[in-house]
């Protein structure tokens, strides 16, 4: 069974903190993402990484960078974070090989920045 | 770059009755179309997918529908339960011959299946 975990559930910060959402999967996957879920919206890229130290970006990266150390672990990074950073932040994973991969979602991160 | 829409944002059905949700897509080289469905509080999860060389795919009381000439597909379920209430996903792939395929999803259609 797949599993991925976030580090936080819930999570406050004050506009300009530097905020870190790590992210652990424990099923080998070579595929790593960070969503950004706002209502209306659905689920937005961030960054993904498609192997360790590697990483691009997705369609909204402004205010965000990613880091990649080890396979299981994707870690995001807001720099100084702002209030329209304020969302639900969604972590997924899934292999590599066969086309067509299912994604595998964490809990999520609901961030609020005051 | 691909862009996916989906219609309606919001549905509600009574108990019993089918509930459809429709998406489009812009790129005709799509060619994967998941489907992922998410309770209230919990993390989104694949329901069903179709591939564009499939114009139909059914799994018990939920079936996929694929018209790639129009660029259109949805989501059908039947005989629907206060369990299926959610939000649901639609998203479209470009099967890369790289190790990524790109998921774009659509924005989500909250539906909610009256006792």
């Amino acid at each position: 069974d797949v599993k991925v975990t976030q580090s936080s559930r819930y999570l406050v910060k004050r506009t300009g903190e530097k905020v870190f959402l790590e992210c652990v999967q424990d099923m080998d996957h070579e595929n790593m993402f960070w969503y950004r879920q706002d209502p209306g919206l659905g689920l937005r890229l961030i960054y993904f990484s498609y192997d360790v130290k590697m990483k691009e970006k997705g369609d909204i990266p402004e205010g965000y960078s990613v880091s990649r150390e080890k396979k299981e672990r994707f870690s995001l990074i807001l720099e100084s974070a702002s209030t329209n950073q304020t969302s639900m932040y969604l972590c997924a994973s899934s292999s590599q090989g066969a086309s067509y991969n299912e994604q595998f979602f964490g809990p999520g991160t609901r961030l609020t920045v005051l | 770059g691909e862009n996916v829409e989906q219609h309606p944002s919001t549905l509600s059905v009574q108990e019993g009755d089918s509930a459809v949700i429709k998406c489009t897509y812009s790129d005709s080289a799509s060619n994967y179309f998941p489907w992922y469905k998410q309770e209230l509080g919990k993390r989104p999860q694949l329901i069903i997918d179709i591939r564009s060389n499939v114009g139909e795919k059914k799994d018990q009381r939920i079936a996929v529908t694929l018209n790639k000439t129009a660029k259109h597909f949805s989501l059908h379920i039947t005989e629907t339960q206060p369990e299926d209430s959610a939000v649901y996903f639609c998203a479209a792939s470009i099967g890369l011959k790289t190790s990524y395929d790109k998921v774009i999803f659509g924005p989500g259609t909250s539906l909610s299946v009256i006792p």
